[in-house]
């Protein structure tokens, strides 16, 4: 079945250090995608990356595409609080109607 | 521009009792539409999703069911609410399945 393992759970790291979270799927993946859930809110599109090695940066988020495409990180420079919340990575599903699979987040907390 | 609504915000209802939620979609035409369960602190469980009117997959069983009576309504209900049933209600769509999902504000349910 559909598997996609993100790690860490939680992280917490002091304000103006660097945070990554990692996506590892079982399959090859057609693409990723990644969202942002602020405590309290509801999950935000971040990104879609669809190539081999892709790599797009939206000012201090560095999202990455594995090589074989089964694998994506999402890396954060120099935390701010404004950074607190869940990423979740999300895939699409390779049965029926082909929907989103989220993958079980990484909640991050920033200590200023 | 593209908007998405759901109410009410916030619920607390005791065991036993039905429950409707509403998600309504404007701004977009023949949306793929979407219902999730989060638990607190939890990931994202796809409950439903609908390619079009009275069109309505299940993704796992339970005391819930959605109906969608018009394009852009999309509509979460129990007749008997258990305790298990608590949780952050998010509505999603999206253009074509697998692609980039938007998601309402959600509702907090709280069964007592």
């Amino acid at each position: 079945g559909q598997q996609v393992m993100q790690i860490p759970q939680y992280q917490h790291v002091q304000e103006g250090e660097d945070f990554t979270t990692y996506c590892n799927s079982s399959t090859t993946l057609s693409n990723i995608q990644w969202y942002k859930q602020r405590p309290g809110g509801h999950p935000v599109f971040l990104i879609q990356l669809v190539k081999s090695g892709e790599v797009k940066k939206q000012k201090r988020l560095t999202f990455q595409f594995g090589e074989a495409k089964k694998n994506s990180s999402l890396h954060i420079t120099a935390t701010q609080t404004t950074d607190v919340g869940t990423y979740f990575c999300a895939i699409p599903t390779q049965t029926g109607a082909n929907n989103l699979f989220f993958g079980t987040g990484t909640r991050l907390t920033v200590i200023p | 521009s593209q908007t998405i609504h759901q109410w009410p915000a916030t619920l607390v209802q005791p065991v036993g009792s039905p429950l409707s939620l509403e998600c309504t979609v404007e701004g977009t035409s023949n949306p793929n539409l979407y219902w999730y369960r989060q638990a607190a602190g939890r990931g994202l469980q796809l409950l439903f999703y609908s390619v079009g009117i009275g069109q309505i997959s299940s993704e796992v069983p339970q005391n819930l069911s959605a109906s969608r009576p018009q394009d852009r309504q999309f509509i979460l209900s129990s007749k008997k609410l258990l305790l298990s049933d608590s949780g952050f209600y998010l509505c999603a769509w999206s253009v074509n399945f697998g692609e980039t999902q938007y998601f309402g504000p959600g509702t907090r349910l709280l069964v007592l």
